[in-house]
C-alpha cells in the first residue's frame, strides 16, 4: 500500500519569503504524485503534477515541485510568497497499476503574514 | 474546461434523516470518487466507481451507499444521517489511468443536527 506523509499541518512564512512544504510517500513502485491547493469553502485545485517524466515539475501560481527517488520525496516550493497563497496544500499519490487508487496526506495550512 | 458540479453548498439535515449528495461530471471520465474531509484526517475515500453500476467501497464506507446509474453522475446517499456524518463532501472524477488526475467539486457542507 501506498501512504503520503506531510510534514508540518501548519506553516507560516513572511510574504515575499520562500515558501517550502514537504511531503514523502511510501510506495514499492515510484507511483504519479500531485499537489493539489484548497481554498476556503472550495474544492481541491491541481497545482501540478509529476507523471515520470521531468524529475523538476512547474505548476500554476509559481509552484514547482521536484521528485527525488532517493528520497522518496516530492516537495512544494515557491521562491516568494504571496498573500493570496494562503490556503490548504495537500499531496497526493497515485497507484501507476491500478488507476482507480489515490492517497492524500493530511494535510498542510499556509499561512502567510503580511 | 473539466467541470465537476455538487448539487448542494450548504446543507442542515437532522438526524435520521435521508441525505442525497449528487455529482455531475461533464468531460466523460471513468472514474469518480466520494470523499470525506476533516481536519487534521485529510480527505477519506468514502466510495469510487469505474464504471456505470460498478461501484467499490473506499476506506470509510460504513453509513454511506453510492449509486451510479449514468456516467456522468455519482451520488452519494446517507440512508439515515447522524451527528458524526457531519462533514465535508468532496466528489471527484478522473479518466481511466493513474496519469490523470482528480478533478474536484466545490464540496458540500453536510450539518447534521
Amino acid at each position: 500500500a501506498q501512504s503520503v506523509t506531510q510534514l508540518g499541518s501548519h506553516v507560516s512564512v513572511s510574504e515575499g519569503a520562500l515558501v517550502l512544504l514537504r511531503c514523502n510517500y511510501s510506495s514499492s513502485v515510484p507511483p504519479y504524485l500531485f499537489w493539489y491547493v484548497q481554498y476556503p469553502n472550495q474544492g481541491l485545485q491541481l497545482l501540478l503534477k509529476y507523471t515520470s517524466a521531468a524529475t523538476l515539475v512547474k505548476g500554476i501560481n509559481g509552484f514547482e515541485a521536484e521528485f527525488k527517488k532517493s528520497e522518496t520525496s516530492f516537495h512544494l516550493t515557491k521562491p516568494s510568497a504571496h498573500m493570496s497563497d494562503a490556503a490548504e496544500y495537500f499531496c497526493a499519490v497515485s497507484d501507476p497499476i491500478n488507476g482507480n487508487q489515490f492517497y492524500f496526506g493530511t494535510g498542510t495550512s499556509l499561512t502567510v503574514i503580511p | 474546461d473539466v467541470k465537476v458540479t455538487q448539487s448542494s453548498r450548504y446543507l442542515v439535515k437532522r438526524t435520521g434523516e435521508k441525505v442525497f449528495l449528487e455529482c455531475v461530471q461533464d468531460m466523460d471520465h471513468e472514474n469518480m470518487f466520494w470523499y470525506r474531509q476533516d481536519p487534521g484526517l485529510g480527505l477519506r475515500l468514502i466510495y469510487f466507481s469505474y464504471d456505470v453500476k460498478m461501484k467499490e467501497k473506499g476506506d470509510i464506507p460504513e453509513g454511506y451507499s453510492v449509486s451510479r446509474e449514468k456516467k456522468e453522475r455519482f451520488s452519494l446517499i446517507l440512508e439515515s444521517a447522524s451527528t458524526n456524518q457531519t462533514s465535508m463532501y468532496l466528489c471527484a472524477s478522473s479518466l481511466w489511468s493513474a496519469r490523470g488526475e482528480l478533478f474536484f467539486g466545490e464540496g458540500s457542507r453536510l450539518t447534521v443536527l
